[in-house]
Formats: C-alpha cells, structure tokens, sequence
C-alpha cells in the first residue's frame, strides 16, 4: 500500500510569485484535503477535493485554489505569495469524502519559504 | 467559535510510566475526534478516533476517553516509550457532512526521559 506522497519537500520562493504543491493521494482514497501548518501551531484546513470538485473549503483567500485529477492526485496552487504563507503544506487523503472509517491519512508535506 | 486547546504545551514522563494528554473542545455539536501524533520533520500520523456516541475507546497502548458534558478529551499512553516522543495533537470534525475539515488543537510535546 502506497502512502500519501507529496512534492517537492521543500521549496523557497519569493514574495509576489505563484507556487504549485503536488500530491499523490494513498491507493484506494479518492478525497483529498489540504492543511497549512505553521510553526509550532497545529494544522489548519484549507480545503477539500472529492471527484475533482472541491467539497469544503476552509477560511484562506482566493488566492488559494486547487485541483484534483481523475487518478485522484491533486495540486494546491497559492498566487501573489505572502511572507506569511511561509508554512508546512500538508496533503491527507481518504475514502469518500464523508466517512467515519477512514480517518484523513497525512503526507510528510512540502516547508514552503516565502522570502 | 470553533476551537480545540490542550491543557498543556509540553509533558514531560520517565520512561516506562504513563502518560495522560488533556484536549478541550468548544463546540459541542462536534462529534468525531482524532488523536494524531508529529514527528519532527513529518506529517501528522493517526492514532486513534472517537465517535460521540462513545466514551471510551482503545488501540494498542492507547485510550481515548470523551466527556462530553465538560468538552474534554484525553489520550492515555500505556507505557511510554522514548518513540513515543513527539507533539500530540487532538482535532474535532464540527461538521458531520464533512470529515476531512479537522479542527485542530495547538499541540501537545511529549517528551520521554530515560
């Protein structure tokens, strides 16, 4: 069974510029949610994709959007970067959006610097 | 307004002993909750869930308890162990149509002295 795998690990970018975060959801799991997890808080939700559409979105701006593709796989897109979106980005996967028995399955995550 | 705390940032515990980590929630109409354990370095691992019909619940060294009536919940760790060491966090689903929107607490570091 292939876990949750996210890309790349580390990344600095520039304030002002757009970033694109990728992740390979665990064999099986078909949603995939999307957490910000800044330094030495807990994770906090962005939003959620379950059959390509997003299904729950937490309270970040716009600028943060995402896909989700047939083969379940999904991206996190973050436009006009700010120096406070600097954060671990950390994608979790599961079975069907709403499930009780399949708690959210995290990846290692990508360190995200915005300089 | 949504939000789940731990009583206390660190915890400190011989090897061996066990170890009792506190979480409150506020909102009352949540009714699922996760105890995930952090690493350094790596994402958050699922330990154990409760549902909130349950009051108890237990894993492998692990027991979840739920009060519902104070809002609190509790990992005990039966035997701690040196990899035991890592933030604990605890987090709460406040809408039943959606279980992948955690709500999650500050954490809580376990650290185990030999």
């Amino acid at each position: 069974e292939t876990g949750v795998t996210q890309s790349p690990t580390h990344l600095i970018k520039t304030r002002g510029q757009q970033v694109t975060l990728r992740c390979s959801s665990q064999s099986g799991h078909n949603t995939v949610s999307w957490y910000q997890q800044a330094l030495g808080q807990g994770p906090q939700f962005i939003f959620q994709y379950y059959r390509e559409e997003e299904n729950g979105r937490g309270n970040f701006p716009p600028r943060f959007s995402g896909l989700q593709f047939p083969n379940y796989s999904s991206e996190l897109n973050v436009n006009a970067l700010e120096l406070d979106d600097s954060a671990l980005y950390l994608c979790a996967s599961s079975l069907d959006g709403n499930s009780y028995n399949s708690p959210l399955h995290f990846g290692n995550g990508t360190r995200l610097t915005v300089t | 307004g949504e939000s789940v705390g731990l009583h206390l940032p660190t915890l400190s515990v011989q090897e061996g002993d066990n170890s009792i980590i506190n979480c409150a929630y506020s909102n009352s109409a949540s009714d699922y909750f996760i105890w995930y354990k952090q690493e350094s370095g790596k994402g958050p691992q699922f330990i154990i869930d409760i549902r909130s019909n349950m009051d108890k619940r237990q894993g492998q060294r692990v027991t979840v308890l739920l009060n519902k009536t104070v809002k609190h919940l509790s990992l005990q760790i039966a035997a701690t162990q040196p990899g035991d060491s890592a933030v604990y966090f605890c987090a709460e689903t406040p809408d039943s149509s959606n279980t992948g929107k955690l709500i999650f607490g500050q954490g809580t570091t376990l650290q185990v002295k030999p």
